[in-house]
């Protein structure tokens, strides 16, 4: 069945350091992934995505870069802040699939003072 | 900003109750989702919604479920008879095309007893 997956439960960064969440996938067939930001109390908020015959996309201070050879992708933020503190997910679709996102388990990022 | 709303904030029920939990997605928007999550865990699918009937469910979506658009602004979702393994939070989100980017609603907490 497919999933998908996160390294780490957990990271802890320092304010202004940069911060890389990473992400693992095994189905190959996903047309494009989707990170989402998730605070305390609210729903998922989009923050960037990535169609599969990219390897890298750039917004404001994030970065989301994928390996389909090792089916992998990574959130980098950077100059992380405090307000960046939440739980971050990554989540697959399929163009074919009428929308349905995988989600993968999530990573709480913690930005200290 | 348009957002996607979602009332109640927080709904609690006995065992075996019916439930409507009910979203008004953004308004321009054409396709309609329910996720859950349970509290710790991963945003799981249950269902999209385009053209007045269902795109694609998961096996969590079963005969005790379902959604309705009983008009032109709200997205409902019905437990016929709530279990307490149906506790969770609920999440509607829209989209304004399959493969778009989806907004997600604030959620609701439900609680069965």
């Amino acid at each position: 069945g497919e999933s998908v997956g996160l390294h780490l439960p957990t990271l802890s960064v320092q304010e202004g350091d940069n911060s890389i969440i990473n992400c693992a996938y095994s189905n190959s067939a996903s047309d494009y992934f989707i990170w989402y930001k998730q605070e305390s109390g609210k729903g998922p908020q989009f923050i960037i995505d990535i169609r599969s015959n990219m390897d890298k996309r750039q917004g404001q201070r994030v970065t989301v870069l994928l390996n389909k050879t090792v089916k992998h992708l990574s959130l980098q933020i950077a100059a992380t802040q405090p307000g960046d503190s939440a739980v971050y997910f990554c989540a697959e679709n399929r163009d074919t699939n009428a929308g349905k996102s995988t989600f993968g388990d999530g990573t709480t990022l913690t930005v200290k003072p | 900003e348009p957002e996607v709303t979602q009332t109640p904030s927080h709904q609690v029920t006995q065992m075996g109750q019916e439930v409507i939990l009910r979203c008004v997605p953004i308004s321009n928007h054409l396709y309609f989702y329910w996720y859950r999550q349970i509290l710790g865990q991963k945003v799981e699918f249950l269902v999209s919604f385009y053209n007045n009937e269902i795109s694609e469910k998961s096996e969590i979506f079963d005969d005790q479920f379902s959604v309705e658009r009983p008009d032109g602004s709200n997205f409902t979702l019905k437990i016929r008879s709530t279990k307490l393994e149906d506790s969770a939070m609920y999440f509607c989100a829209s989209s304004g095309d399959s493969t778009g980017t989806q907004y997600f609603g604030p959620g609701t907490r439900l609680t069965v007893l």
